[in-house]
């Protein structure tokens, strides 16, 4: 099935250091979601994009909605040990229907 | 937010014989609830679409009578892989959502259900 791309793929950050993610595409998108996803747990939704250049914040956590509709990216700022996980991003077009990116997994030294 | 669940949340079984799991939304009437598949490191991979009362629909490449569905109740969707061999050792996970279109902060993931086909 199709699948949107995510770099890196995973990475070692110290404690208080900012992460950057991104998510590419082939194909625009409507709609740009991020989610976290835990060891052994289903994902959880961190942020919700709807408009192309829509720059939106959930505490620490930023995203954008690319302009061209086929990325996304995502910020985390001054990282903590509990933003280890794995982070999806997932786009939307025309359906009900997700696809979820490969994923970036995190793990933040103290 | 609301909660969904997933029975059970780890299974061990023999290759063919079949293994159900269950999805239930504990404080609100998923009209729709979907299944995806997880492989180790990889992403999630929606399976099939159920609405209450209706034939689930499958992606392309996911057999119907291999992974049947049952979404008998606005509560209750059940996946049942019949036949089970180890190539359908997965993480399994439902969402479950108040209607088919309706936006994703009001579709939640359950925790998942390991499978482990022996």
């Amino acid at each position: 099935g199709q699948q949107l791309n995510q770099s890196p793929q995973s990475m070692f950050i110290q404690e208080g250091e900012d992460v950057s993610m991104n998510c590419t595409s082939s194909s625009i998108f409507n709609t740009w979601l991020w989610y976290k996803q835990e060891p052994g747990e289903g994902p959880v939704l961190l942020i919700a994009l709807y408009k192309a250049g829509e720059l939106t914040s959930n505490g620490r956590l930023t995203a954008q909605f690319g302009i061209t509709r086929k990325d996304s990216f995502l910020n985390i700022s001054a990282s903590i040990p509990s933003d280890v996980g794995i982070y999806f991003c997932a786009g939307q077009s025309g359906t009900y229907k997700y696809i979820f990116g490969t994923g970036t997994r995190l793990k933040v030294l103290a | 937010g609301a909660v969904v669940s997933q029975h059970p949340s780890r299974v061990i079984c023999k290759s063919g014989t079949s293994v159900k799991i269950e999805c239930r939304s504990l404080d609100f009437q998923a009209t729709t609830m979907f299944w995806y598949r997880q492989f180790p490191k990889q992403s999630l991979m929606l399976m099939a679409t159920s609405n209450e009362g209706s034939k689930a629909t499958y992606e392309q490449g996911v057999e119907k009578d291999k992974f049947l569905i049952n979404h008998a109740s606005l509560t209750l969707s059940t996946l049942t892989v019949t036949s089970a061999h180890p190539e359908d050792s997965s993480f399994y996970i439902c969402s479950a959502s108040i209607g088919l279109l309706a936006g994703p902060e009001t579709q939640y993931f359950g925790p998942g259900t390991r499978l482990l086909v022996l």
